[in-house]
């Protein structure tokens, strides 16, 4: 059975820091891995996405990295902002269906 | 609106009653999820539909969970005999075609949930 662990699950920040949260799972046959954020009372919107046969992904000040044989990915946010306050949740996909951490609760402040 | 719509998007009960939350996803999304969020967790999935079908239903925690989706688009999760541990936000999502299930989900796109209160 896949089990997703998030470390830290709560992390304060000044702006402008460099950020780097994981994620591991036990389950390494996964076919992706994707990365969520989600701001309080809302739903979740998608951040990344690395297939199995992908080492990383980047979009913006966003790198997220992906090493399955270890059980790991990393999701890198540069210079942070206090826009970027939000849970972020790592999910491995296995089959049909994606399971999650428990995220990591994000606040950037001025 | 493009995205996945769910409705209400508040509901309020009293244990022991029936409850259905509706999803409306993205046209042309031929899959489509449901989990369940408690306050401080993760979404836990609860079933799956590839059109019409429910793929996997392995998530649903007893038979007062029940959900259809009678015409491959909008579904609706039905929850009866209500209990306080049923309260929780119930998510919805889709993703487009192609997404060989051989090969995993591609990207999913979430709906704002609906908050279930079961008093």
């Amino acid at each position: 059975k896949q089990e997703v662990t998030q470390i830290p699950a709560a992390l304060s920040v000044p702006e402008g820091e460099n950020l780097v949260l994981n994620c591991s799972f036990t389950d390494s046959a996964i076919y992706n891995l994707q990365w969520f954020r989600q701001d309080p009372g809302k739903g979740l919107t998608s951040l990344l996405l690395i297939q199995s046969s992908q080492r990383e992904q980047t979009s913006g000040r966003l790198n997220a990295s992906l090493d399955k044989s270890s059980g790991r990915s990393t999701l890198y946010i540069a210079a942070s902002q206090p826009g970027d306050s939000a849970t972020y949740l790592c999910a491995a996909v296995n089959t049909d269906k994606l399971i999650f951490g428990t995220g990591t609760r994000l606040q950037v402040f001025p | 609106g493009a995205g996945v719509s769910q409705t209400p998007s508040n509901k309020v009960t009293e244990k022991g009653k029936y409850v259905e939350l509706r999803c409306d996803p993205i046209s042309g999304h031929t899959a489509l999820y449901w989990y369940r969020q408690s306050l401080g967790q993760g979404p836990e999935f609860l079933i799956y539909f590839q059109g019409t079908g429910a793929a996997d239903d392995s998530g649903l925690p007893n038979d007062r969970f029940f959900a259809v989706r009678p015409e491959g688009s909008v579904s609706t999760l039905k929850i009866q005999r209500t209990e306080r541990g049923d309260s929780a936000v119930y998510l919805c999502a889709s993703s487009y075609p192609g997404a060989a299930l051989t090969r995993g989900p591609g990207e999913l796109f979430f709906g704002e949930g609906s908050r279930l209160t079961v008093l």
